[in-house]
C-alpha cells in the first residue's frame, strides 16, 4: 500500500527567506505526486502535480517541486516566501483506482508559519 | 472559478443519529470523492464515485456509509447511525475524470459527535 511521510510538523521561517518542505512517498509503481494547501477555513488547494516527464514541476504561487525517484521524495520548494504562504501544506501520492480515476494518499502535513 | 461547495460547514450530532453531508460538485466533472480528517491525523480516502456506482472504497467505508448522487448537482454522504469516532472534518472532491485530472476540494463539513 502507499504512504507518504512529511517528517517536519511545523517550520518557521521569516518572511523573505527560501522554504523547503519535505515528502517521502511509498508506492510500488509510478507515483502522481501532488502538493496542496490549506488555509484556514479552507479546501485543499492544489499548487503542483507530477504525473511524468520533467521531474521538477513548476506550481502556482511561485512554488515548485522536484521528484527525486532515488529517494522516493517529491520536496516542495520557493526561493522567498510571503507572508501570505502561511498555512498548512500536504503532500500526496495518487494510487490508481477502477476507471481513470486515482485515489489520494495523503501526509499528515506541515504547518507552515511565516515570521515578519 | 467553479468550486466545490460543501454544507453545512459544522454539524454537530447526537450518536447514534444519521446524518447527511451535502456536496455540489463543479458542474462538468464525473468523478466525485469523499476523504476525511481526523483532528491531527491524515486526510484519508474514503470513496469515489462514478456513473453512479460506487468505484472504490476503502475499509472505513463501512455499512454505516453510503454515498448519493440524487440529482444532477448535489453529492452526499449519509452516515446512518453515527459514532464518537466519525467525528472528523469531511471533505468532497471532484475531477473531471481524466488520467491526470486535479481532484477539487472542497471546504469541508466538521462532523462533531457527542
Amino acid at each position: 500500500a502507499q504512504s507518504v511521510t512529511q517528517p517536519d510538523i511545523h517550520i518557521t521561517v521569516s518572511e523573505g527567506a527560501s522554504l523547503e518542505l519535505r515528502c517521502n512517498y511509498s508506492y510500488g509503481a509510478t507515483p502522481y505526486l501532488f502538493w496542496y494547501v490549506q488555509s484556514p477555513g479552507q479546501g485543499l488547494q492544489l499548487l503542483l502535480k507530477y504525473f511524468s516527464g520533467d521531474t521538477l514541476v513548476q506550481g502556482i504561487k511561485g512554488f515548485e517541486a522536484e521528484f527525486k525517484r532515488s529517494q522516493s521524495s517529491f520536496n516542495l520548494r520557493k526561493p522567498s516566501v510571503h507572508w501570505s504562504d502561511a498555512a498548512e501544506y500536504f503532500c500526496a501520492v495518487g494510487a490508481r483506482g477502477g476507471g481513470s480515476n486515482y485515489k489520494l494518499t495523503f501526509g499528515k502535513g506541515t504547518l507552515l508559519t511565516v515570521n515578519p | 472559478e467553479p468550486e466545490v461547495t460543501q454544507t453545512p460547514s459544522h454539524q454537530v450530532t447526537q450518536m447514534g443519529q444519521e446524518v447527511i453531508l451535502r456536496c455540489v460538485p463543479i458542474s462538468n466533472h464525473l468523478y466525485f470523492y469523499w476523504y476525511r480528517q481526523i483532528l491531527g491525523q491524515k486526510v484519508e480516502f474514503l470513496v469515489s464515485f462514478y456513473n453512479n456506482e460506487i468505484s472504490e472504497k476503502s475499509e472505513i467505508f463501512d455499512d454505516q456509509f453510503s454515498v448519493e448522487r440524487p440529482d444532477g448537482s448535489n453529492f452526499t454522504l449519509k452516515i446512518r447511525s453515527t459514532k464518537l469516532e466519525d467525528s472528523a472534518m469531511y471533505f468532497c472532491a471532484s475531477s473531471q475524470g481524466l488520467d491526470t485530472d486535479t481532484q477539487y476540494f472542497g471546504p469541508g463539513t466538521r462532523l462533531t459527535v457527542l
